[in-house]
């Protein structure tokens, strides 16, 4: 079976500051797909960053940069810099089999203060 | 980027009464689309896989005679809470792919907030 964890309820941060939000996965498959979304009160999914199983070099988008260590399996979300328009919650997700949903972890709240 | 539209966004109904939730596909055409409950400070928990022109499959627990999916196009996607009781309500989202590649990511509409009273 295939499993998220994201084992932080809550992470707060200073602007301008970085912040690391931790995810693990678990699957048998080979070929996966991570991600991270982030869902502002207003309920939107906003698609942050992708990373493949793959992929030798781990993504970067902007401030945000996908820490991957396949032999622990993890994959957790970097965001330097962080603004006040940050505040929101993250999910960490994966895609095991092209084709199918993504499984979605529990969500990390991050509030950034000025 | 592609967009996926979901309307309506907010939705008061009346315990006993049916809500039918739109899912469109605006720019592409997606041959699965998702559909997702979410409830407050909690993670999203799939649903159902909703495939154009077949039966949507349903995960494990979810009644698919309450919550009734069609798929009758490439860019739209339906789902129809029947006889909604005060424990349907949450919130609602639908998502949808474009292309079958691993590093496609899943397009999400805006969500659907439903209270039922």
């Amino acid at each position: 079976a295939q499993k998220i964890t994201q084992t932080q309820p809550g992470m707060f941060v200073q602007e301008k500051e970085a912040v690391t939000l931790d995810c693990t996965y678990d699957t048998s498959d080979p070929s996966y797909g991570l991600f991270w979304y982030k869902q502002p009160s207003s309920g939107e999914m906003i698609f942050l960053i992708y990373q493949g199983s793959y992929d030798q070099q781990n993504a970067t988008e902007g401030r945000y940069s996908l820490n991957f260590q396949k032999a622990r399996k993890s994959a957790n979300l970097v965001i330097s810099a962080s603004q006040l328009g940050d505040s929101a919650m993250y999910f960490c997700a994966m895609r095991a089999e092209a084709g199918t949903a993504l499984i979605f972890g529990k969500g990390t709240t991050l509030s950034v203060s000025s | 980027g592609a967009v996926v539209s979901q309307h309506p966004s907010r939705v008061i109904c009346k315990s006993g009464t049916s809500v039918k939730i739109e899912c469109r596909s605006l720019d592409f055409q997606a041959t699965t689309m998702f559909w997702y409950r979410q409830f407050p400070k909690q993670s999203l928990m799939l649903m159902a896989t909703s495939n154009e022109g077949s039966k949507a499959t349903y995960e494990q627990g979810v009644e698919k005679d309450k919550f009734l999916i069609n798929h009758a196009s490439l860019t739209l996607s339906t789902l129809t809470v029947t006889s909604a009781h005060p424990e349907d309500s949450s919130f609602y989202i639908c998502s949808a792919r474009d292309g079958r590649q691993m590093n496609t990511e899943a397009f999400f509409g805006q969500g659907t907030r439903l209270t039922v009273v």
